[in-house]
């Protein structure tokens, strides 16, 4: 099946420095990938949709200068946390879809654990 | 109230046991995800439906799209079975389209030896 690899799957950073997160779809090229974030316990939420060549589209209350995003191929998707602060601390995966239309997949990541500290 | 509702919240069970977890939406979908995670937060797609039934060793996932609700079904349940099951959905017309996924809060699966 479809892999995406996303890396790292955990990282400790000091607040106020940035963090890079990439997302690849190692099988196949995929035009839109998406940022999810998870907090305890709680659902994942989308942060982010992330299109090929074009500026990644932010959902309410997540701050575009904050979370940088840039799809540069179509097979990579970075998201860097820029000034992280411990309240970004949380769970980050990727996901990629593959196919079109009603056929359409999703694919995801392995996740990214950061802890600002 | 979420757009996506998930029940139960928590379920041990059996093993061997048969399990049928359940999700209720309310807003126009394009496709219906089942996803599975694990404690590491690694998150594998089970199935992705847009009418009917799917099949795939020991699950099962039928959505009702009049009805807005789906099931996974878990049958001769096990052990490694144990996870966090969530159900998400694409939402839009039958365009489908490149929209993020809307998740349910998800279900704590324990299946005990």
């Amino acid at each position: 099946g479809a892999v995406v690899s996303q890396h790292p799957s955990w990282v400790i950073c000091k607040s106020g420095t940035s963090v890079k997160i990439e997302c690849r779809s190692l099988d196949f090229q995929a035009t839109t990938m998406f940022w999810y974030r998870q907090f305890p316990k709680q659902s994942l939420m989308l942060m982010a949709t992330s299109n090929e060549g074009s500026k990644a589209t932010y959902e309410q209350g997540v701050e575009k200068d904050k979370f940088l995003i840039n799809h540069a191929s179509l097979t990579l998707s970075t998201l860097t946390v820029t000034s992280a602060h411990p309240e970004d601390s949380s769970f980050y995966i990727c996901s990629a879809l593959r196919g079109l239309s009603m056929n359409t997949e999703a694919f995801f990541g392995q996740g990214t654990r950061l802890t600002v500290v | 109230k979420n757009e996506v509702e998930q029940s139960p919240q928590n379920l041990t069970a059996q093993e061997g046991e048969f399990i049928t977890i359940n999700c209720s939406y309310s807003v126009g979908i394009s496709a219906l995800h089942w996803l599975q995670q694990h404690p590491g937060g690694g998150i594998v797609s089970l199935f992705m439906l847009s009418s009917g039934k799917k099949k795939h060793g020991r699950l099962i996932a039928t959505i009702n799209i009049q009805e807005k609700h789906s099931s996974l079904h878990i049958t001769a349940s096990h052990p490694r079975d144990s996870a966090v099951y969530i159900c998400a959905v694409r939402r839009g017309g039958s365009g489908g389209g490149a929209d993020g996924l809307t998740f349910g809060k998800g279900t704590h699966l324990i299946i005990q030896p």
